[in-house]
């Protein structure tokens, strides 16, 4: 079947602009997952979407992060008033439920730059 | 909170030869250990996994990893490298009482000289 897929695969967009970033999980999925891979540095949790449960937000950086997940599948990350520090990879995942079940299937990311 | 280490961020194989790829981590009991691939312009893929049980784990590719508690060590082997490993390695750590994130290393770009 499909996997993870992530759209647009690249986005270029001036400081202080919004964006949002879209996550198709594989079908079936229940956990959902969103990553952020800068420049030199490794991957960096996000938030993390499992069923009908409040979301894991611990991970996002400021206030002008959110994201949502409706129907229980597509997932769409947006960033507020951009700023050029939010440039990086923005990496979407989903396992079939919570980490203790199995792997996360990535996506191929969503290459932000912030100008 | 737990963290992960990989001390070499290089590391350069001549093709046939053995690899080694080192990951330390810190967390406070047995945790969820991954190995992840990232070749250039893909996403990441999966190479193994430790959850519980034998502490050396086979992988695809014909890599493997072995779990060492006393050093708190996840090192990822490889006894011959093909030019097609090269590519940006990642340890990762899930902890398996606080949530469902994986917390990543740096990674370990792996460069195979012909």
């Amino acid at each position: 079947g499909a996997g993870v897929s992530q759209s647009p695969s690249n986005k270029v967009t001036e400081k202080g602009k919004d964006v949002e970033l879209r996550c198709d999980p594989i079908s079936g999925h229940t956990a959902l997952y969103w990553y952020r891979q800068s420049l030199g540095q490794g991957l960096e949790f996000l938030i993390y979407f499992q069923g009908n449960s409040a979301p894991d937000k611990s991970g996002l950086p400021s206030d002008r992060f959110s994201a949502e997940r409706t129907g229980g599948s597509v997932s769409t990350l947006t960033i507020q008033r951009t700023q050029q520090e939010d440039s990086a990879v923005y990496l979407c995942a989903s396992s079939l439920e919570g980490l203790a079940f199995g792997e996360q299937f990535f996506g191929p990311g969503t290459r932000l730059t912030v100008l | 909170a737990q963290s992960v280490t990989q001390p070499d961020i290089h590391i350069t194989v001549s093709e046939g030869a053995s690899l080694e790829l080192r990951c330390n981590y810190s967390y406070g009991a047995t945790p969820y250990l991954f190995w992840y691939v990232q070749s250039p312009g893909q996403g990441l893929q999966l190479l193994l996994k430790y959850f519980s049980g034998d502490t050396l784990v086979q992988g695809i590719k014909g890599f493997e990893a072995e779990f060492k508690r006393s050093q708190s060590s996840f090192n990822l082997r490889k006894p011959s490298v093909h030019w097609s490993d090269a590519a940006e390695y990642f340890c990762a750590v899930g902890a398996r009482n606080a949530g469902n994130m994986l917390t990543f290393g740096g990674g370990t770009r792996l460069m195979v000289k012909p």
